[in-house]
C-alpha cells in the first residue's frame, strides 16, 4: 500500500521569501512522484514530476523537488515566492497497478 | 487538443435525490479518474476506469458508481444524495492506468451542493 502526507495544511510566507513544502510517501515498491498545484475554482495541474534520473527536478516557473529515497521524501521548494504562487498544493505517488493517491494538500498564501 | 470537460459545473440537490456528473477525456486518454475534494478530506480517490472496465476503486460507499463508454467518456452517479457528499468532485484522465502514468490531467470539476 502507498500513502503520502504533507503535514502542513497551510503556509504563510511573505513575497519574495523562500518556501518549502513538505512532502513524505511511504510504498513498499519503487514509486513515481508528483507536484499538483491548484488555483481558486480550477481543477489540479502537474507542476512537475519524479519518475526517474536526476533526483532534484524543476519547473519552468522557479519551482524545485528533490527525491530522497533515504527520508522518503519529496519536498517543494522555491527561493522566492510571488503574489501569484497563491494556491494550493498537492504531492501525490503512483506506482505501477497501484492507485495514483494524493496527499491531502498544503495551502501556500503569499502575502504582501 | 481540448482538455478534459466535466459537466454540470454547479448544481445543487436535495437530501434523497441522485445525481449523474459527466466527464470527456483527452482524445486518446482511455483513463478516466474520479475523485471527491472537501475542505476537510482533501482529494478522496473515488475510482478509475479503463477500457470500460472499474480498475481500481476507492473507499467510499455504494451509492457511488460510475461507468465508462467505449469512447472512453465517463460518469459517475450519487444516489440517495447526503449533506456530506456537497464537494468537487474532480475527473482526470491518463492514457494509460494512471498508476502506470507520467501525468494526469484534471477537468475543472463539478461543484455538488446538497441542501
Amino acid at each position: 500500500a502507498q500513502s503520502v502526507t504533507q503535514l502542513d495544511s497551510q503556509v504563510p510566507v511573505f513575497e519574495e521569501a523562500p518556501v518549502e513544502l513538505r512532502c513524505n510517501y511511504s510504498s513498499s515498491v519503487s514509486v513515481y512522484l508528483f507536484w499538483y498545484v491548484q488555483y481558486p475554482n480550477q481543477g489540479l495541474q502537474l507542476l512537475l514530476k519524479y519518475l526517474s534520473g536526476s533526483t532534484l527536478v524543476e519547473s519552468i516557473n522557479g519551482f524545485e523537488a528533490e527525491f530522497n529515497k533515504s527520508q522518503t521524501s519529496f519536498h517543494l521548494r522555491k527561493p522566492s515566492v510571488h503574489i501569484s504562487d497563491t494556491a494550493e498544493y498537492f504531492c501525490a505517488v503512483s506506482s505501477g497497478t497501484y492507485k495514483y493517491i494524493f496527499g491531502t494538500g498544503t495551502r501556500l498564501k503569499v502575502l504582501a | 487538443k481540448a482538455g478534459v470537460t466535466q459537466t454540470p459545473r454547479y448544481l445543487i440537490k436535495t437530501r434523497g435525490q441522485q445525481v449523474t456528473l459527466s466527464c470527456s477525456p483527452i482524445s486518446g486518454h482511455r483513463s478516466v479518474s474520479w475523485y471527491q475534494q472537501t475542505p476537510g478530506q482533501g482529494l478522496q480517490f473515488l475510482f478509475e476506469y479503463f477500457s470500460e472496465t472499474q480498475r481500481n476503486k476507492g473507499n467510499f460507499p455504494g451509492r457511488f458508481s460510475g461507468r465508462q463508454f467505449s469512447n472512453s467518456r465517463s460518469e459517475m452517479n450519487v444516489s440517495t444524495l447526503e449533506l456530506g457528499d456537497s464537494a468537487l468532485y474532480l475527473c482526470a484522465s491518463s492514457l494509460g492506468l494512471a498508476g502506470r502514468s507520467g501525468e494526469l490531467f484534471f477537468g475543472e470539476g463539478s461543484r455538488l451542493t446538497v441542501l
